[in-house]
């Protein structure tokens, strides 16, 4: 069974901009969530769709935006782009009910200059 | 929210020497799942260990979830165990993960 899939791998953007990231979820898992990794707050949850529904959301500001498409597939999107935006963000997927396991793709490492 | 502390931050292992990294949480949980970042950035599931004790290979866990604490032990490390470990928790409903701050391994030949 395939892994979970994230395209692009790497981005360079320019503060102002605005950026698209892509999740494809393992066959069958219903739970997207998404994490920014920067070195200086580690590991944080932005949000967790499920059957195209926002589940959970962390703490982060209104430019961070995502959907979730009816093949589990998700965007997340990220407007007016700041330095501080520079991160890898990592998408993880789950079965979604009862089967929290999850599992993570390879990452987006974005760069904003 | 929940809090998840992990122990030691660095640790320098000689080749074949074993280890236990820790990871304390605030409060009780629903899932625990221990990682290895790689070089690339990707997160590779180890264990997922809510309560009880697993082993794979030459790493096994341990949860202790009335006492709010979880180990990961690597036995005979290889070179290829550098990296950094995290703990991580889901409290309540949903799918949430609230990370440690992950133990960065160097393991020396």
């Amino acid at each position: 069974k395939a892994g979970v899939t994230q395209t692009p791998r790497y981005l360079i953007k320019t503060r102002g901009q605005q950026v698209t990231l892509s999740c494809s979820p393992i066959s069958g898992h219903r739970s997207v969530s998404w994490y920014q990794q920067t070195p200086g707050q580690g590991l944080q949850f932005l949000f967790e769709y499920f059957s195209e529904t926002q589940r959970n959301k962390g703490n982060f500001p209104g430019r961070f935006s995502g959907r979730q498409f009816s093949n589990s597939r998700s965007e997340m999107n990220v407007s007016t782009l700041e330095l501080g935006d520079s991160a890898l963000y990592l998408c993880a997927s789950s079965g979604g009910i009862g089967v929290l396991e999850q599992f993570f793709g390879p990452g987006t490492r974005l760069t904003v200059l | 929210g929940i809090q998840v502390e992990q122990s030691p931050p660095d640790l320098i292992l000689q080749e074949g020497a074993n280890s236990t990294l820790r990871c304390n949480f605030s409060d009780s949980v629903n899932n625990l799942q221990w990682f290895h970042q790689n070089p690339w950035g990707q997160l590779i599931n180890l264990f997922y260990i809510p309560s009880g004790t697993k082993q794979n290979g030459r790493l096994s866990a341990t949860t202790v979830a009335t006492e709010r604490y979880s180990l990961l032990y690597i036995s005979s490390s290889q070179t290829t165990d550098s990296g950094v470990y995290f703990c991580a928790v889901i409290k309540a409903a949903g799918n949430k993960l609230t990370f440690g701050g992950g133990t960065r391994v160097l393991v020396k030949p």
